[in-house]
């Protein structure tokens, strides 16, 4: 079957980096793609990877191991609009996108 | 430039109503999705369209139906709500199914009662 996990919920301090992991499994793979959802509203593109290793993007990062199944967002120097879910995804052999349910991150002045 | 907008903002429907969710997009994208978010799940896809006059089923079709009679249109459609279609409804685009990111709209919010 297909499944993404990720840790439903995480709480990190005003300043600090944090790392959400994510561990995929998709029939086939056609890249990981991680979205930020604030409250109430529709989720916003953050990052792609297809190829293993680091994508840096400003203060946010995404890794992957295509070997491990697994990715990770990395976000420096926090700020209190980070607040937000994180939706990690993984695209299968079909381009379907089967997607986590997302971490809650609460950032904490 | 409005991107993705969808109607109504949000619902309450008694089940065994026909509801007709609207979605239009500006930025000629040929892939349009329609998904479900339920708390503590992820999103769901409901159907597809890879580009206009053809649609495929996601996860979760039965219940709704779709069509994509041109490029910019994807309305979904419950033909008799059932409460557990009670969901935060948002449609998607991308340029094409294979190659780019998903661009969502505001999203759609119906209760079936």
């Amino acid at each position: 079957g297909q499944n993404i996990d990720q840790p439903t919920e995480m709480t990190a301090t005003e300043g600090a980096i944090v790392q959400i992991n994510c561990t995929y499994q998709t029939s086939g793979f056609n890249g990981l793609f991680w979205y930020q959802q604030h409250a109430g509203e529709a989720p916003t593109f953050l990052s792609y990877n297809v190829l293993d290793g680091l994508e840096e993007k400003g203060r946010f990062s995404s890794f992957l191991s295509r070997s491990k199944g697994y990715s990770y967002l990395l976000l420096k120097e926090l700020q209190m609009k980070d607040s937000a879910s994180y939706l990690c995804a993984g695209r299968d052999s079909n381009y379907q996108l089967i997607w986590g349910a997302g971490t809650k991150l609460i950032i904490k002045p | 430039i409005a991107g993705i907008t969808q109607a109504p903002t949000s619902q309450i429907l008694a089940a065994g109503r026909r509801m007709t969710l609207r979605c239009t997009q500006d930025m000629r994208h040929n892939a349009m999705y329609w998904y479900r978010q339920d708390l503590g799940l992820g999103l769901r896809l409901i159907h597809y369209s890879n580009t206009a006059g053809t649609t495929g089923k996601g996860e979760v079709p039965d219940g709704y139906s779709v069509s994509r009679a041109n490029t910019d249109d994807f309305p979904l459609t419950l033909a008799s709500a059932v409460p557990s279609q009670t969901s935060v409804y948002f449609c998607a685009s991308s340029e094409t199914g294979e190659v780019s990111e998903q661009f969502f709209g505001p999203g759609t919010r119906l209760t079936v009662l």
